[in-house]
């Protein structure tokens, strides 16, 4: 299957401080790509939907101006948390899609804000 | 009612058995239906991916459609403890609009 990767795996940061994100696509090209968060014992919850060379469509109740989204190339989504505080810690994950429907994910990035 | 409804379990069965994991959903839109695996602390990986109704297998693994009953199905023959993690269903509807809806997951634990 097709290959997702992220960077870092995890990050610990203090409060106040910024986090960015990669997400690459490594064996194919992504028009779309997608940024999830998770907490422990949750389903993946769909933050925004990132599309090459336009702005960052962010789901209801997602601040955008807290988590910024650039998607420059079609292998490279990036995902900046701004500010960051300890209620943003959580479990990051991109996706990207081939086509119209597969959907493959990165191995997840883990956030501690201290 | 959500969109789709997956009983999060937890399911513990021994090593060897069949494991049959279930979704409904209410949108008879969704035409596209996936499966998808993840380990603890890890990105969810794309099992199994179904178009419509019907049956797919792949080794072990075997996904179900009936989109009558509104209803999917991924049975897992010959169980192993490395099969041990949270199982997502997720769907679409078609094109390139719709997002990927997600169940809750369900996690299995295979015991040695």
């Amino acid at each position: 299957g097709a290959v997702v990767s992220q960077h870092p795996s995890w990050v610990i940061c203090k409060s106040g401080t910024s986090v960015k994100i990669e997400c690459r696509s490594l064996d194919f090209q992504a028009t779309t790509m997608f940024w999830y968060r998770q907490f422990p014992k949750q389903s993946l919850m769909l933050m925004a939907t990132s599309n090459e060379g336009s702005k960052a469509t962010y789901e209801q109740g997602v601040e955008k101006d807290k988590f910024l989204i650039n998607h420059a190339s079609l292998t490279l989504s990036t995902l900046t948390v701004t500010s960051a505080h300890p209620e943003d810690s959580s479990f990051y994950i991109c996706s990207a899609r081939i086509g119209e429907e597969t959907q493959y994910f990165g191995p997840g990035t883990r956030l501690l804000v201290l | 009612q959500k969109e789709v409804e997956q009983d999060p379990g937890p399911l513990s069965v021994p090593e060897g058995a069949i494991v049959s994991l279930n979704c409904t959903y209410s949108n008879s839109a969704f035409q596209y239906f996936m499966w998808y695996r993840q380990y603890s602390r890890k990105g969810p990986e794309l099992l199994m991916y179904t178009y419509s109704s019907g049956n797919k297998e792949d080794g072990r693994f075997t996904a179900q459609v009936d989109k009558s009953s509104k209803y999917i199905s991924l049975f897992i023959r010959d169980s192993q403890p490395s099969d041990s993690a949270t199982y997502l269903c997720a769907m679409k509807v078609g094109g390139s609009q719709g997002n990927l809806i997600f169940g809750k997951g369900t996690k299995l634990s295979v015991k040695p």
